[in-house]
C-alpha cells in the first residue's frame, strides 16, 4: 500500500546545479508534507515542511513546490553541493483530521542524491 | 541544540527473547512515537503516545508490542518476545504542541538471531 511514492530510487547532480526530487501522493486525507534528509546510521532530519493550503514553501536552499490536483510535491536544491548527497524522504500526515499535533507520518521510500563535486 | 537520544545504538538477541529499546524526547515535547525501518524498505509507523496512553498504532504494533513512558524523560518500546522480522532499525521520534515537524533520533539497530 504506497500512498507514499518516491519513483526515482536515486539521482546524481552536479555540484551547483539544481536537484528535483520528486514524490507522489495517493491519499486524498494527506494536508501536510514534509521532507527529511537522512544520512547512514543517522536518524531522519527535518528539512522543510508545506501545509496543503500553500503551493510553495522556501527555505534557503530548499523550496518545496505542492500541486494538489496531481497530488505531488518536489523538493528543489539551490545550489546543490556535495554534503547534500544523503537520502530524501517525502513523508505525508492527515494532521487536521488526526486533530492536534499528534500524527503519524507516512513515508515514501527515499530518493539517494549524489552530489559530484 | 536539543535532540531525541536514543540508547543502545545496536542490540542484539535471540528469537524469543524480550528487548527494551529506549528514547529521551526532547524535553518540552509532549507527543511521541516509534517508527521502524526494515533494510531495504520504507520508514514505517508503529505507534504515537500522547498524555500517557497510545494515541493511535499501527497493524505492526500487535500484543507484542508496548510502550511507556515511566518517568518525565524516558519513552520506552518493549518487544515482548522477538521474531527474526523484527529486525529492523527502531527510531524514536516527538514533537510539541504547535510543531509540525518530528524530531528523530539516531536509532537503535536491533538484530535478532
Amino acid at each position: 500500500d504506497q500512498q507514499v511514492k518516491q519513483n526515482s530510487p536515486s539521482l546524481s547532480v552536479q555540484e551547483g546545479r539544481i536537484s528535483i526530487l520528486n514524490c507522489d501522493y495517493t491519499n486524498s486525507m494527506f494536508d501536510y508534507f514534509l521532507w527529511y534528509k537522512k544520512y547512514p546510521a543517522e536518524g531522519p532530519t527535518f528539512l522543510i515542511s508545506i501545509s496543503s493550503i500553500k503551493d510553495k514553501n522556501e527555505d534557503g536552499r530548499f523550496t518545496v513546490f505542492l500541486n494538489k490536483s496531481a497530488k505531488h510535491l518536489s523538493l528543489h536544491i539551490v545550489p546543490s553541493q556535495p554534503g547534500d548527497s544523503a537520502v530524501y524522504f517525502c513523508a505525508a500526515s492527515a494532521r487536521w483530521t488526526s486533530g492536534g499535533s499528534n500524527y503519524k507520518l507516512t513515508f515514501g521510500k527515499g530518493t539517494l542524491l549524489t552530489v559530484n563535486p | 541544540e536539543p535532540e531525541v537520544t536514543q540508547t543502545p545504538s545496536h542490540q542484539v538477541t535471540q528469537m524469543g527473547q524480550e528487548v527494551i529499546l529506549r528514547c529521551v524526547p526532547i524535553s518540552n515535547h509532549l507527543y511521541f512515537y516509534w517508527y521502524r525501518q526494515i533494510l531495504g524498505q520504507k520508514v514505517e509507523f508503529l505507534v504515537s503516545f500522547y498524555n500517557n496512553e497510545i494515541s493511535e498504532k499501527s497493524e505492526i504494533f500487535d500484543d507484542q508490542f508496548s510502550v511507556e513512558r515511566p518517568d518525565g524523560s524516558n519513552f520506552t518500546l518493549k518487544i515482548r518476545s522477538t521474531k527474526l522480522e523484527d529486525s529492523a532499525m527502531y527510531f524514536c521520534a516527538s514533537n510539541d504542541a504547535n510543531a509540525y515537524e518530528q524530531y528523530f533520533g539516531p536509532g537503535t539497530r536491533l538484530t535478532v538471531t
